[in-house]
């Protein structure tokens, strides 16, 4: 079974507008990643967010981490059309081995 | 620089029949991970190689292994094809092992199963 769950399955916003993605998980981890995948194609790494980090930045990306909470947050300031993709949270655990993926938020940007 | 090819991109095969997907990662990459990704879900963990060895294993059944070779590239075997294996398959490679790290994704294989 997976690990993170993201909420909501599916968000649809205006151009210009901030898009906030959330991830739940259940079990310690190491870190967090958000990804972005475009029509089912490959995916495209956003940012990773260490378990004894709380918040990182990457241009308009914002993640934030609660470990208390096992919960994370991908905010998306100023959206635009060409952010529309489905949007991924991994997780990396304590084994050496797997990063679990969630099922993923689908984001439709309207122009 | 080129980024992970994976090859080929769209494969149809017909149950029972045995199908190879061949993964080359980024330049100076040494681990490769495969993933399936039914339509509608996240990827699953199938495997992860580092230096030629696994290093990690997914819950799917022995009906898939897969290899790594000297030069960091990487094959995928799935036998005895069942329509459920039907999936994008994607490989991701890092410049190490583990999971501590940025993983860069090819654009997949697309395996039909008929």
């Amino acid at each position: 079974s997976q690990q993170g769950e993201e909420d909501p399955q599916a968000l649809s916003i205006q151009e210009g507008e901030n898009a906030t993605m959330n991830c739940s998980y259940k079990t310690s981890i190491n870190n967090l990643q958000w990804y972005r995948q475009n029509s089912g194609r490959g995916l495209v790494h956003l940012i990773l967010i260490r378990s004894n980090e709380r918040e990182k930045h990457s241009g308009r990306l914002r993640v934030t981490l609660d470990t208390s909470k096992k919960s994370s947050s991908l905010l998306i300031t100023a959206s635009r059309a060409a952010d529309t993709a489905s949007y991924f949270c991994a997780t990396g655990g304590t084994s050496y081995d797997k990063v679990i993926f969630g099922p993923g938020t689908s984001l439709s940007v309207i122009p | 620089d080129a980024g992970v090819t994976q090859s080929p991109t769209h494969l149809i095969k017909t149950r029972g029949q045995q199908v190879t997907l061949r993964c080359s990662p980024i330049s100076g990459h040494k681990s490769v991970s495969w993933y399936q990704q039914v339509l509608g879900q996240g990827p699953q963990f199938i495997f992860q190689y580092y230096e030629k060895e696994e290093r990690g294993r997914g819950n799917f059944p022995d009906r898939f292994s897969a290899r790594q070779f000297p030069n960091y590239s990487s094959e995928l075997n799935v036998n005895a094809l069942l329509l459920g294996d039907s999936a994008l398959y994607l490989c991701a490679s890092s410049p190490r092992g583990g999971v501590n790290t940025e993983a860069f994704f090819g654009q997949g294989t697309r395996l039909t199963v008929v």
